[in-house]
């Protein structure tokens, strides 16, 4: 069974204060892990997809990276707006589709 | 580009009832998954759909159905509702390319269950 660990399940950061989020899975045949921000009462915003290990993208302060295992989402500088639940996703192909499995996410608290 | 609408935003609905919920995907897309977010389970898939047909279905009871249209806009129907049920409801609408797909999702609906 496809497996997917996020880690800390909470966070509280200073502004300025950086850190990183782990994102752990056990999947057969991975086909594009995902990160996605989610403020309360909203639907999840993409962020980023990574397809292979050694993979790296960047968005404002934020970048992604991807081993065999697991992925991390690197938090430079924050801010107060960074605050939100960062969640993962891997996706595996499941009955001709691509099916993802979601972690349960990381809160993220930013302090001014 | 309009983004993945879903209506009502706000359900309460009692036990026992039935109760449908919509989503308008993102113009061209052709896929659209829904998916049951709760604080104690996460985000849990429940189907897919994609040109009309159920593709993909998650680990949910027979109450819980969808449908789509040849707009490709979707349905999602909720029979004999129980407590449990109360959630965030997410549709997601999908873009297809590089081998695998990204989802962009919807506000949700929130539907509460007495």
């Amino acid at each position: 069974e496809d497996q997917v660990t996020q880690s800390p399940e909470a966070l509280r950061l200073q502004e300025g204060e950086s850190s990183s989020l782990n994102c752990s899975y056990t999947v057969s045949g991975l086909r594009g892990l995902f990160w996605y921000r989610q403020d309360p009462g909203k639907g999840p915003e993409f962020l980023f997809t990574l397809y292979s290990a050694g993979e790296e993208k960047e968005k404002e302060r934020l970048k992604a990276t991807l081993t065999k295992k697991e992925s991390f989402l690197h938090i430079t500088a924050p801010k107060p707006e960074d605050s939100a639940t960062y969640l993962c996703a891997v996706q595996t192909y499941t009955g001709g589709s691509y099916i993802p499995t979601f972690g349960r996410g990381t809160s993220l608290i930013v302090h001014p | 580009k309009a983004g993945v609408t879903q209506t009502p935003r706000y359900l309460i609905k009692t036990r026992g009832q039935q109760v449908t919920l919509s989503c308008s995907p993102i113009s061209g897309h052709r896929s659209v998954s829904w998916y049951q977010q709760t604080p104690g389970q996460g985000l849990q898939f429940l189907f897919e759909y994609f040109s009309e047909t159920q593709r993909n279905k998650g680990n949910f009871p027979g109450r819980f159905s969808g449908r789509q249209f040849s707009n490709s806009r979707s349905e999602m129907n909720v029979s004999t509702l129980e407590l449990g049920d109360s959630a965030l409801y997410l549709c997601a609408s999908t873009l297809t390319g590089g081998g695998t797909d990204t989802q962009y999702f919807g506000p949700g609906t929130r539907l509460t269950v007495l």
